[in-house]
């Protein structure tokens, strides 16, 4: 079952913050984000193992529920650069360890204007 | 250090043609994933591949749909007799051998439009 993302869509001015929830049905292994540009191909930005981790890159952070099966994404002063559309990619659990198989989220439309 | 390599970025097939999308992965991987994105869609997995074997196949259409990593050259990914829903971006990565979890690189893909 795909993970479910929100929200959909938000816009935001440079400087400003933003939160993307990532939340699965299934118990999970992993969580991956990425972010794609239009026509771009999607691009790598972390994983995250269970163990209720939070990583950091730049000035976008993540963390990673295992219990609630929930992950956030936290871009902080965000920058032009930023816009794109924000997926996650989660690997369920199973007990020979990971799968290396990402289910990946219905994503999130960030626009970050001037 | 290439990364993963994808060609053709642009195919047309007419409806009940053969297409062939090939995918490099980057250097020092051996597993191989593909995805497929209808437009204004998310990412949905199709295949997972090592060298020689398919490891996971669940995305797959039962039908007309193949994938290989043979030991010597690309992954490939076959669709036979192409019908106007198969137009979509198909998405290689490529991560590291072993257990992961890994981070998955992703080609620029290859855009299928079906007439």
């Amino acid at each position: 079952q795909q993970p479910v993302q929100s929200p959909q869509a938000v816009i935001l001015r440079e400087g400003e913050d933003a939160v993307i929830n990532c939340s699965s049905s299934k118990a999970l292994y992993s969580v991956h984000w990425y972010r794609q540009k239009h026509g771009e191909a999607p691009v790598f930005l972390m994983i995250l193992l269970k163990g209720g981790e939070q990583k950091g890159h730049e000035k976008i952070s993540a963390s990673f529920n295992e219990k609630k099966q929930q992950s956030s994404l936290y871009l902080t002063a965000s920058q032009l650069s930023y816009s794109g559309t924000y997926f996650c990619g989660t690997e369920a659990y199973s007990y020979g360890g990971a799968t290396n198989k990402l289910i990946f989220g219905t994503g999130t439309l960030l626009a970050v204007q001037p | 250090n290439a990364g993963v390599m994808q060609n053709p970025r642009h195919l047309v097939r007419r409806r009940g043609q053969e297409a062939r999308l090939r995918c490099s992965p980057m250097k020092g991987h051996s597993h191989v994933y593909w995805y497929r994105q209808l437009p204004e869609e998310g990412l949905k997995f199709m295949v997972y591949l090592q060298k020689e074997n398919i490891i996971d196949e669940s995305g797959m259409p039962k039908e007309r749909f193949s994938a290989e990593f043979p030991k010597e050259g690309p992954s490939i990914l076959r669709i036979q007799q192409v019908v106007r829903g198969d137009s979509a971006a198909y998405f290689c990565a490529s991560s590291l051998p072993g257990t992961g979890p890994y981070e998955q690189y992703f080609g620029p893909g290859t855009r299928l439009t079906v007439t």
